[in-house]
């Protein structure tokens, strides 16, 4: 019954090393997002994919990048990971929304990466 | 430019009222509000349009001031369940599906 999913829910790992969060949803959205919250709880978007097409590129370090294989899956693959990217990072999913447009998005349980 | 929102906290007892505030220097098309308890996901709460639509819960009231770019959310006769970190999200018009959220405001209410 999971709209969206995300995997794993918690991850540590050491500096330098590279690690993936899948997401997936089963609500038939088009659009799927990366959020990344930080410890003071900002929340700031990242990535978004329609149909599997980047629409949303943020000021992100090219360590992130994200892939979508289908609609119902985005996930983001991070190297040589810092201290400063542990956070806990949120998928998204909404219907397709234009600019003059909106819509709710879905957000999935998150992930809290730590960085040793 | 991240959306203002005020005050940065509140606490109430149950029952009481409180307003939170979204305040934004661009001129906005949308205005979305999320709640998020602690260790959750954000959720969903109302959509406010330029115009006067709005979209969401019917237990949840919010504003939006076109002139003033600015949204204030409602929580009348509060309950323990509304406890949480509130974010507005603002949306541009200009781009799909992009919303910048505030610093969020986190509402306690104790019995």
């Amino acid at each position: 019954d999971t709209a969206v999913s995300q995997t794993p829910k918690y991850l540590v790992t050491q500096m330098g090393n590279d690690k993936s969060i899948k997401c997936e949803q089963n609500l038939g959205h088009d659009t799927m997002y990366w959020y990344k919250q930080d410890s003071k709880k900002f929340l700031k978007i990242m990535f978004s994919y329609n149909n599997k097409e980047l629409i949303i590129n943020e000021t992100v370090p090219n360590r992130f990048s994200p892939k979508s294989p289908d609609k119902a899956h985005l996930n983001l693959h991070i190297n040589s990971l810092e201290l400063g990217d542990s956070a806990v990072y949120f998928c998204a999913s909404s219907p397709f929304w234009g600019t003059q447009d909106y819509n709710e998005q879905f957000f999935g349980p998150g992930t809290r990466l730590t960085v040793l | 430019q991240q959306p203002v929102q005020s005050p940065q906290a509140v606490i109430l007892r149950e029952g009481e009222d409180a307003v939170i505030n979204c305040s934004s220097s661009k001129a906005l098309y949308s205005v979305h509000w999320y709640r998020q308890k602690h260790g959750e996901a954000p959720v969903f709460l109302m959509i406010l349009l330029k115009g006067g639509e709005q979209k969401g819960h019917e237990k949840i009231s919010a504003s939006f001031n076109e002139k003033k770019q600015q949204s204030s959310l409602y929580l009348t006769a509060s309950q323990l369940s509304y406890s949480g970190t509130y974010f507005c999200g603002t949306h541009l018009g200009t781009s799909y599906g992009k919303l910048t959220f505030g610093q969020g405001t986190i509402l306690t209410v104790h019995p």
